[in-house]
């Protein structure tokens, strides 16, 4: 199996510029996590799905922040117009979505500097 | 919501000693917490986990500890080797589905 694959793996883009986000999770895992990770704030959850639905969105910053799951193999991270503080690493990560497994497999991450 | 706390933020040790990680949680609710890796340019990784429902776990040079009532577990990783030297985040989940809300992770450096 490849994994979760993230694209793209580094983006530099400026200010007011619209960002997509891209995540293909693993083959037959019902949930997918959506964490950005920065210095000051660690790993922080923005939005999770499961079954391609929403669950909580309750981590996303702000309305320039959107994220979708059109379809159990792709999903979309959104921002704009991007800001210099939404420079981070973005994570996409999937789950077999049971009990019986919690473990999270997570992609390499998108690096996204805004100037 | 669940808060995690971790300690310390960075550790330093020399090669062959122990190291201990350790962590809080705040949601009693809370009924599995893992322990994850995170190498340098890399996504984190999972090392080993515990549920509610057991004290203490153990594989190869890494244990876990939990302490449900205190709401308190500990990462132990002996005879430490340079390749350990990475960030370590601790984490809990929820009761509703699979949300898992990370600690603010420490960073280990393993001296030769």
């Amino acid at each position: 199996d490849a994994g979760v694959i993230q694209s793209p793996r580094h983006e530099v883009t400026e200010m007011g510029q619209e960002v997509t986000l891209r995540c293909k999770p693993i083959s037959g895992h019902n949930s997918l996590f959506w964490y950005r990770q920065t210095m000051m704030r660690g790993l922080e959850l923005l939005i999770y799905f499961n079954n391609n639905v929403p669950i909580d969105d309750s981590g996303m910053p702000e309305d320039r922040f959107s994220a979708k799951m059109p379809n159990a193999s792709f999903s979309t991270l959104k921002i704009q117009p991007s800001e210099p503080r939404d420079s981070a690493v973005y994570f996409c990560a999937s789950s077999p979505g049971t009990s019986e497994s919690g473990e999270l497999f997570f992609g390499e991450g998108s690096r996204l500097t805004v100037l | 919501g669940e808060n995690v706390e971790q300690h310390p933020s960075t550790l330093s040790v020399q090669e062959g000693d122990s190291a201990v990680i350790k962590c809080t949680y705040s949601d009693s609710a809370s009924n599995y917490f893992p322990w994850y890796k995170q190498e340098l340019g890399k996504g984190p990784q999972l090392i080993i986990d515990i549920r509610s429902n057991v004290g203490e776990k153990k594989d190869q040079r890494i244990a876990v500890t939990l302490n449900k009532t205190a709401k308190h577990f500990s990462l132990h990783i002996t005879e430490t080797q340079p390749e350990d030297s990475a960030v370590y985040f601790c984490a809990a989940r929820e009761t509703s589905y699979d949300k898992v809300i990370f600690g603010p992770g420490t960073s280990l450096s393993v001296i030769p």
